[in-house]
């Protein structure tokens, strides 16, 4: 199915790093999504964009949806131990999301 | 955000069995449910869409036969594996939204068929 272009896909950092990934496509989406899964868990919502051009943050997060609405990039400011794990944009069309690859996060403390 | 349960969280069978697992929006009214599959280290792939009342839709390879959806209700929506086999293990995940609104992901589920 189709997929969204997510980099990097893994990422080595030093806790107190800041962290920065971005997601493209070919489609244009109305909606960009970034979630965050923990191992054996589902997805949970980090945030959420509606408009072109966007920038919303949450705490540490920020997250901007592309003007052109086919890419979205999320910024982590001074990562902690906790920001581990796989981190996932999603676009959304008419209903249904469709994910990128994700980004698996891993921090030395 | 909105709570989604699912249950079993892990569930063990044997080959040729079926396995049926629920998915639950706590809080709202989910007039659609999706169900998802990921496979280790792989992103979730859509399976079906459900709406309520309605027959879901399946995404182009999946067997609608093997992978039963019954969304009867705002709150419920259960997933029946069929005469599972060991290429069916993996984590279902189910998510609820309501109105064009935004999915919210329940807790997964970890099938393993021996």
């Amino acid at each position: 199915g189709q997929q969204l272009n997510q980099s990097p896909q893994s990422m080595f950092i030093q806790e107190g790093e800041d962290v920065s990934m971005n997601c493209t496509s070919s489609s244009i989406f109305n909606t960009w999504l970034w979630y965050k899964q923990d191992p054996g868990e589902g997805p949970v919502l980090l945030i959420a964009l509606y408009k072109a051009g966007e920038l919303t943050s949450n705490g540490r997060l920020t997250a901007q949806f592309g003007i052109t609405r086919k890419d979205s990039f999320l910024n982590i400011s001074a990562s902690i131990p906790s920001d581990v794990g796989i981190y996932f944009c999603a676009g959304r069309g008419a209903q249904k999301l469709v994910f990128g690859q994700g980004t698996r996060l891993t921090i030395n403390p | 955000g909105a709570v989604v349960s699912q249950h079993p969280s892990r569930v063990i069978c044997k080959s040729g069995t079926s396995v049926k697992i629920e998915c639950r929006s706590l809080d709202f009214q989910a007039t659609t449910m999706f169900w998802y599959r990921q496979f280790p280290k792989q992103s979730l792939m859509l399976m079906a869409t459900s709406n309520e009342g309605s027959k879901a839709t399946y995404e182009q390879g999946v067997e609608k036969d093997k992978f039963l959806i019954n969304h009867a209700s705002l709150t419920l929506s259960t997933l029946t594996v069929t005469s599972a086999h060991p290429e069916d293990s993996s984590f279902y995940i189910c998510s609820a939204s309501s109105a064009q609104e935004t999915q919210y992901f329940g807790p997964g589920t970890r099938l393993l068929v021996l």
